[in-house]
């Protein structure tokens, strides 16, 4: 069974730092695209980041371009994302989604980030 | 990187067809065959329901369809029943390896 996790989420101050990861199994995760989504408290679906196969390609919203960075350690199947110099519009929950294609597809159960002070 | 134009709401009642509509530009919906569509019950993650317009991920009824054309996207469900109550978001690609998401929708089921 295909099944993404995502930790790392909290509370933290605005310009802080935060690491997401999102663990996955169930599938070759060396093969797929992956993608980082997020939701603000009530409001719509959002596109973050995304990076390809091999890790060697990625792309970002321009809403989060020179703060956050999206990696991946296929070796340990998991996927990041990076986020520095947060601001309170970043407070989302964050999911992260396995592509097909340029699709996110299959996506886990999302992770609460807070900036507050 | 506009989010694309969604209706905040539909309704219908069960049995009935229903079509929320994704409207873009030429820059996203209408330049890529790359739409998809997501159903979002309250609390849970998305579920993918439709992609690169109109093709179905296994496991999803055949009620649910889509289409395109010009700017403009479209779900339709057909046979409407009460678990179909949730909010549905599209998605487009947009160029650059970037995607763009609409606002969303939510269905009401009467």
């Amino acid at each position: 069974e295909v099944q993404l996790v995502e930790s790392g989420g909290g509370l933290v101050q605005p310009g802080g730092s935060l690491r997401l990861s999102c663990a996955a199994s169930g599938f070759t995760f060396s093969s797929y695209w992956m993608h980082w989504v997020r939701q603000a408290p009530g409001k719509g679906l959002v596109w973050v980041s995304r990076i390809n196969s091999d890790g060697i390609s990625t792309s970002h919203a321009d809403s989060v371009k020179g703060r956050f960075t999206i990696s991946r350690d296929n070796a340990k199947n998991t996927l990041y994302l990076q986020m520095n110099s947060l601001r309170a519009e970043d407070t989302a929950v964050y999911y992260c989604a396995r592509g097909v294609g340029a699709t996110p597809s299959v996506w886990g159960q999302g992770t609460m980030v807070t900036v507050s002070s | 990187q506009s989010a694309l134009t969604q209706p905040r709401s539909v309704s219908g009642s069960p049995g009935q067809s229903v079509t929320i509509s994704c409207t873009g530009t030429s820059s996203d919906v209408g330049g890529y065959n790359y739409v998809s569509w997501y159903q979002q019950h309250p609390g849970k993650a998305p579920k993918l329901m439709i992609y690169d317009v109109s093709k179905r991920p296994s496991g999803v009824p055949d009620r649910f369809s889509g289409s395109k054309s010009g700017n403009t996207a479209s779900l339709t469900i057909s046979g409407l029943q009460a678990e179909d109550e949730a909010d549905y978001y599209c998605c487009s690609y947009a160029g650059s390896y970037s995607l763009v998401f609409g606002g969303g929708t939510k269905l009401t089921v009467l």
